[in-house]
């Protein structure tokens, strides 16, 4: 089955710096890369995705960008703000399938200091 | 639209006791799931359900069952607790045909 790896687990910033989170995953097939956000207590909800046949995606502060030859796609935020302090999680999934599971990553708390 | 919604929110258990985490959305989706988040480990499925009368076991099924009788619900339930089964647990819908999964808020589930 699909394995996300992702780091770092923990990032600490200044406001204003920039962070940039990082994951692999091991099965060619999957396509669909989402990045959640979930503040203390909450549910994760999703703040950007991207697809195999793009190589990055930007909304606002947020860029996602995608490796398919190495396996590989990164979270970026730029400006960071103490209200982007949170866990991050990336996930990654064949769409396609009939069986579609969404496999995630183990998170990386993001701190955003003042 | 009330999106997804579980029930409880927080729940004390003994050890072999049973009980059963509900979720319901009202949103029509096909696609449900069961995660459940422990520290440092990411939110690993449970279960998941590609529509009513049909579901399929996850990363970490062993000691729940779900059933899905309608397209609304999708139950999980707790046989017998264990301390290992501490956890929140969050129920997660889709629509056919997008990717996108909406989390419900969670229910937080200590088993002593």
């Amino acid at each position: 089955g699909e394995n996300v790896e992702q780091h770092p687990s923990t990032l600490s910033v200044q406001e204003g710096d920039s962070a940039v989170i990082k994951c692999t995953y091991s099965d060619s097939a999957s396509n669909y890369f989402p990045w959640y956000k979930q503040e203390l207590g909450k549910r994760p909800q999703l703040i950007i995705d991207i697809r195999s046949n793009v190589g990055e995606k930007k909304d606002q502060r947020i860029a996602v960008t995608l490796n398919k030859t190495a396996k590989h796609f990164s979270l970026h935020i730029t400006e960071t703000q103490p209200e982007d302090s949170a866990v991050y999680f990336c996930a990654a999934s064949n769409s396609g399938g009939s069986n579609y599971k969404l496999t995630f990553g183990k998170g990386t708390l993001l701190t955003v200091n003042p | 639209n009330a999106g997804v919604t579980q029930t409880p929110k927080f729940q004390v258990l003994k050890t072999g006791q049973s009980m059963t985490l509900q979720c319901a959305q009202d949103m029509n989706h096909e696609y449900m799931s069961w995660y459940r988040q422990d520290p440092g480990m990411g939110l690993r499925l449970i279960h998941y359900s590609v529509g009513a009368g049909i579901t399929d076991q996850g990363e970490v099924p062993n000691g729940y069952n779900v059933s899905r009788s309608t397209t609304e619900d999708f139950p999980l339930r707790l046989l017998s607790a264990a301390p290992s089964q501490t956890s929140v647990y969050f129920c997660a819908s889709r629509p056919t045909g997008r990717e996108t999964q909406y989390f419900g808020p969670g229910t937080r589930l200590l088993v002593l």
